[in-house]
């Protein structure tokens, strides 16, 4: 059973349209994020949940906008995509915030903007 | 601010052979550091932590890590690496009443025969 899993795996898409990253997580816990992996493999946070909570945000444009819909779900909504927003997505979850709680993380979402 | 460096892009080490992966933080007072592991196609995984106590921390997949405060660093080693080793690994260093990890730009590490 996969813990933390992202759908779609791929996405290939234009410039300007609309997508949205889907994330679940059964492991039960509180805390989800999402992370963005440019190309040259630095992983950086965008957004954390807490019990469908925002808890940290971070300086993304507001064209990414995250939803949880419970806390066993973070999707990533992203308007007007743009070439920049090539890279990784990876969506997480931890028992509690804090960089102290082991995070998991799903496979990966590769987004591809052309 | 955090930082994570680490200066090896990339390490070819034969099967068998002994393995450090180096990683130098920066951060005013006592770091907490993780070393992840990414498997081709795959999410980053937890090898281990150090938050305080012992400076040998010992992770999952028979690797360790020594954390040395006079040097800033926490360098991740394992004595003899197994092909399935092969990925991507990161660094990473936070701090208590800090929510964000900072994580290094990864060590791509391959294992030839």
């Amino acid at each position: 059973d996969t813990a933390v899993s992202q759908t779609p795996k791929y996405l290939v898409t234009q410039m300007g349209n609309d997508k949205s990253i889907k994330c679940e997580q059964n492991l039960g816990h509180d805390t989800m994020y999402w992370y963005k992996q440019d190309s040259k493999k630095f992983l950086k946070i965008m957004f954390s949940y807490n019990n469908k909570e925002l808890i940290i945000n971070e300086t993304v444009p507001n064209r990414f906008s995250p939803k949880s819909p419970d806390k066993a779900h973070l999707n990533l909504h992203i308007n007007s995509l743009e070439l920049g927003d090539s890279a990784v997505y990876f969506c997480a979850s931890s028992r509690e915030t804090g960089v102290r709680a082991e995070a998991f993380f799903g496979q990966g979402t590769r987004l591809t903007v052309v | 601010a955090q930082s994570v460096t680490q200066p090896d892009i990339h390490i070819t080490v034969s099967e068998g052979a002994s393995l450090e992966l180096r990683c130098n933080y920066s951060y005013g007072a006592t770091p907490y550091l993780f070393w992840y592991v990414q498997s081709p196609g795959q999410g980053l995984q937890l090898l281990l932590k150090y938050f305080s106590g012992d400076t040998l921390v010992q992770g999952i997949k028979g690797f360790e890590a020594e954390f040395k405060r006079s040097q800033s660093s926490f360098n991740l080693r394992k004595p003899s690496v197994h092909w399935s080793d092969a990925a991507e690994y990161f660094c990473a260093v936070g701090a208590e009443g800090n929510e964000k990890l900072t994580f290094g730009t990864g060590t791509r590490l391959t294992i030839i025969p």
